[in-house]
């Protein structure tokens, strides 16, 4: 089954708002990355943190982890209509060599002008 | 960047037939490539991981006689979809790690294939 579960499935707001993203996991993890997929297209990394930090930050992105719920959420501020794509996040299993991806089930993520 | 090519970008072919999509890495070798499956409006589900000059390594689930996969160099793997039905018909991805040490992969663009 799945790694990680997400919520919303699907999330509509106005452009300038900020919209929130959860990812929760089941496994231990070693890092958990957020990609970013536009309809049709391929995925696009966004940000990676690590199993040992709690927050991070890139441009218009925040995200967080906490590993004691097996969680993570992703913050984009000042949503533009060119956020408009599913979010997806993943992550490895040491157990599994920490080779491969597993991908949570996504977020459609609409800015409406 | 790091950048990851497909080929073809979307392909129709008849049911029974045979179906060759190409992954390249562009800018840098790949000893690691994945091969990915996506439903529409569904997450991404990991079909097998490819090591240059190695057999891949299929998922439960996944048929390799009907998936065959080749990576015959650090910039090229190939999967073919064989006596392809119509619930084949996906979205595949790949993408592609720079090194051993490296967590991050690169993904392509996607081929769309609808077999009739």
């Amino acid at each position: 089954s799945q790694q990680g579960e997400e919520d919303p499935q699907a999330l509509s707001i106005q452009e300038g708002e900020n919209a929130t993203m959860n990812c929760s996991y089941k496994t231990s993890i070693n890092n958990l990355q957020w990609y970013r997929q536009n309809s049709g297209r391929g995925l696009v990394h966004l940000i990676l943190i690590r199993s040992n930090e709690r927050e991070k930050h890139s441009g218009r992105l925040r995200v967080t982890l906490d590993t004691s719920k097996k969680s993570s959420s992703l913050l984009i501020t000042a949503s533009r209509a060119a956020d408009t794509a599913s979010y997806f996040c993943a992550t490895d299993n040491p157990l599994q060599g920490a080779q491969k991806l597993v991908f949570g089930q996504g977020t459609r993520l609409t800015i409406n002008p | 960047g790091a950048v990851v090519s497909q080929h073809p970008s979307w392909v129709i072919c008849k049911s029974g037939t045979s179906v060759k999509i190409e992954c390249r890495s562009l800018d840098f070798q790949a000893t690691t490539m994945f091969w990915y499956r996506q439903f529409p409006k569904q997450s991404l589900m990991l079909m097998a991981t490819s090591n240059e000059g190695s057999k891949a390594t299929y998922e439960q689930g996944v048929e390799k006689d009907k998936f065959l996969i080749n990576h015959a160099s650090l910039t090229l793997s190939t999967l073919t979809v064989t006596s392809a039905h119509p619930e084949d018909s996906s979205f595949y991805i790949c993408s592609a790690r720079v090194g051993r040490g490296s967590v991050e992969q690169y993904f392509g663009p996607g081929t769309r294939l609808t077999v009739t």
